[in-house]
């Protein structure tokens, strides 16, 4: 089967640093998405990579490395507003993405 | 209006109602999606549009019918629903190349159905 895993909940400082895990096993692999989703809202795109290595774009940062079926994203510099649920999504052989159930980050001043 | 819209907002009934979810994209895309967000579990797939073809559902019941009369429209139409079918409906669109290819999908802000 198809499974993706991340924490169900992190606890981090404002102006610290955040490292939120994804691990997946999937039937195949055409990138990996992570998603920003504010309590109440639409999840908004933050990121993707299909390529090993890092991206960087601001404050956040993703890697990934397909031989270890992992990702991270990294928040730098946290701000309150930072406080949100953090998806992790793999596109599969079929280009469907297979979610994961979400990692809660709470920022505390 | 722009990026992806969903209308109602909220939407409560019972058990033997009929009704329709509506969603629009008004971004050029050619796929849209339904998914059932429930608490504390990953989005569930639901349907998928591609050009108009419906071209994935995953197991869905038949209580729940969507419809895709084009490309910038999509509906989900609810009848005689459980409890357990209360959730957040997302909608989503993306731009399906031939190749697959990258996708990103770009989500409207969900109802919040409830279901007595």
């Amino acid at each position: 089967g198809q499974n993706i895993d991340q924490p169900t909940e992190m606890t981090a400082t404002e102006g610290a640093i955040v490292q939120i895990n994804c691990t997946y096993q999937t039937s195949g692999f055409n990138g990996l998405f992570w998603y920003q989703q504010h309590a109440g809202e639409a999840p908004t795109f933050l990121s993707y990579n299909v390529l090993d290595g890092l991206e960087e774009k601001g404050r956040f940062s993703s890697f990934l490395s397909r031989s270890k079926g992992y990702s991270y994203l990294l928040l730098k510099e946290l701000q309150m507003k930072d406080s949100a649920s953090y998806l992790c999504a793999v596109m599969d052989s079929n280009y469907q993405l297979i979610w994961g159930a979400g990692t809660k980050l709470i920022i505390k001043p | 209006e722009t990026g992806v819209t969903q209308t109602p907002r909220h939407l409560v009934m019972g058990m033997t109602n009929k009704k329709s979810l509506k969603c629009e994209q008004h971004l050029g895309h050619n796929a849209m999606y339904w998914y059932k967000q429930s608490a504390k579990k990953p989005l569930e797939l639901m349907f998928v549009y591609s050009l108009e073809e419906r071209v994935e559902n995953n197991s869905v019941p038949s209580r729940f019918s969507p419809e895709c009369p084009n490309s910038s429209h999509l509906f989900l139409h609810l009848h005689t629903l459980q409890p357990e079918d209360s959730a957040l409906y997302l909608c989503a669109s993306s731009q399906h190349g031939a190749s697959g290819g990258y996708n990103e999908q770009f989500f409207g802000p969900g109802t919040r159905l409830t279901v007595l």
